[in-house]
């Protein structure tokens, strides 16, 4: 069964802090990670995206893998009150053949603080 | 505009009625994506079609019927609405299967009263 773990929140920091924002799952099939963000009302739109185990950088975003762990983090530099949405973390298996959709994250509410 | 369209945007409906919600599409993308958004579900899957004609269940497909004559558009139906049907349901759409990135749609909210 498919299971994406991820603290709901909400995670209120003060403008220009660092933020940690992190999901844990159980399939070890899971070999895509994505990070959507979501204003209220709006539709998710991706952030980040990666297939291995590291950290991957842009901008003020960093996306760390940790597959052995089965843990993801999302972390944001210098942290802005535009950045306050919700943050849903995404994965999915490698599909040779179909389709498939993403598991999702229950998504963690980050309020930044002017 | 280009991009992934949903309409309507808001809908208020009675148990027992047949809604359909429309999504489309400009960009010509093959797979396309039905979500709906609870609280303390998160995103969940109802039906995903790679292609016009394809179409196939996700996670949560019972209640719902899809279809995909052309490739731009994929309509959800609820048959007959039940209260556990209220939620926010997105469309999305993807190149290919192999695309990480889903485009979503600004979503349609439902209440079933």
């Amino acid at each position: 069964q498919k299971e994406v773990e991820q603290d709901p929140g909400p995670l209120s920091v003060p403008e220009g802090a660092i933020v940690s924002l992190n999901c844990t799952y159980s399939n070890s099939a899971f070999q895509y990670f994505m990070w959507y963000r979501q204003y209220s009302r709006k539709g998710p739109e991706l952030l980040m995206y990666t297939y291995s185990s590291g950290n991957k950088e842009d901008g003020r975003f960093t996306a760390q893998v940790d597959k052995s762990s089965k843990y993801i983090s999302l972390f944001i530099r210098d942290s802005q009150p535009s950045d306050s949405a919700t943050y849903l973390c995404a994965m999915r298996e490698y599909s040779g053949g179909g389709a498939d959709g993403l598991t999702f994250g229950k998504g963690t509410h980050l309020i930044i603080q002017p | 505009d280009a991009g992934i369209t949903q309409s309507p945007r808001y809908k208020i409906t009675e148990t027992g009625r047949q809604v359909t919600l429309m999504c489309h599409q400009t960009w010509s993308h093959s797979y396309m994506f039905w979500y709906r958004q609870d609280l303390g579900h998160g995103l969940r899957l109802i039906y995903y079609s790679a292609a016009a004609d394809i179409t196939d269940k996700g996670e949560v497909p019972d209640g719902y019927v899809v279809s995909r004559s052309k490739t731009e558009n994929f309509p959800l139906t609820l048959e007959s609405a039940t209260r556990s049907q209220t939620s926010v349901y997105f469309c999305a759409s993807s190149v290919n299967s192999l695309q990480e990135t889903q485009y979503f749609g600004p979503g349609t909210r439902l209440l079933v009263l």
